[in-house]
């Protein structure tokens, strides 16, 4: 009964293909996120929905592009991968307060 | 915008208390909020600080002082299996959830 579950767990790709990544949460919230974790474990928000509509849209290239078809999901999509990308990206979502944050366990993405 | 200030990182042996500080800069600040992440694990939620003051869960316990933009986790009592990265992140205006860059906690037999 996962909160937040997020698929793939792992990803390996060849640069230049495009990839998506789903994201679902049951807890209701009204609030997404996808995080990039990098190998200094810095977590860098990326985006930021509420009830689907983009809230932050931090300085991301546009080769990304999330989609939330309901409240209940965002997807990432990536296109065009490069060397650069291989990380771990969480999705996560929070209540109206953003008082705490649920993540996803992770996709942890290689481009190679 | 917001940013987070924490040291990289804190050791520790077992049994002894651990204080790992955190300093903010933010506009339209709600709170500060604690997360936990072991090695190859998500980061799951320690505690939340909306009020000036101490909130204590169990072993944990987490400060804020808003005048001073700061706010500390105090982990007590020590075990092994607080080995792992803490994060503090500010709620913020506009659904905002920024983290610092993670405090490394090695807890020493």
């Amino acid at each position: 009964d996962t909160a937040v579950s997020q698929t793939p767990k792992y990803l390996v790709t060849q640069m230049g293909n495009d990839k998506s990544i789903k994201c679902e949460q049951n807890l209701g919230h009204d609030t997404m996120y996808w995080y990039k974790q990098d190998s200094k474990k810095f977590l860098k928000i990326m985006f930021s929905y509420n009830n689907k509509e983009l809230i932050i849209n931090e300085t991301v290239p546009n080769r990304f592009s999330p989609k939330s078809p309901d409240k209940a999901h965002l997807n990432l999509h990536i296109n065009s991968l490069e060397l650069g990308d291989s990380a771990v990206y969480f999705c996560a979502s929070s209540p109206a307060g953003v008082t705490e944050a649920f993540f996803g366990q992770g996709t942890r993405l290689t481009v190679v | 915008g917001q940013s987070l200030e924490q040291p990289s990182e804190v050791t520790a042996v077992e049994g002894a208390i651990v204080q790992i500080n955190c300093t903010y800069q933010t506009s339209g600040f709600y709170g500060l909020s604690w997360y936990q992440q072991h090695d190859g694990g998500a980061p799951t939620f320690l505690s939340y600080n909306a009020l000036d003051g101490l909130e204590e869960t169990g072993r944990f316990s987490s400060f804020l002082s808003r005048s001073d933009s700061y706010g500390y986790l105090l982990l007590q009592e020590l075990q092994m299996k607080d080995s792992a990265s803490y994060f503090c992140a500010a709620s913020g205006s506009a659904r905002q959830l920024t983290f610092g860059s993670g405090t490394q906690l090695t807890v020493l037999p």
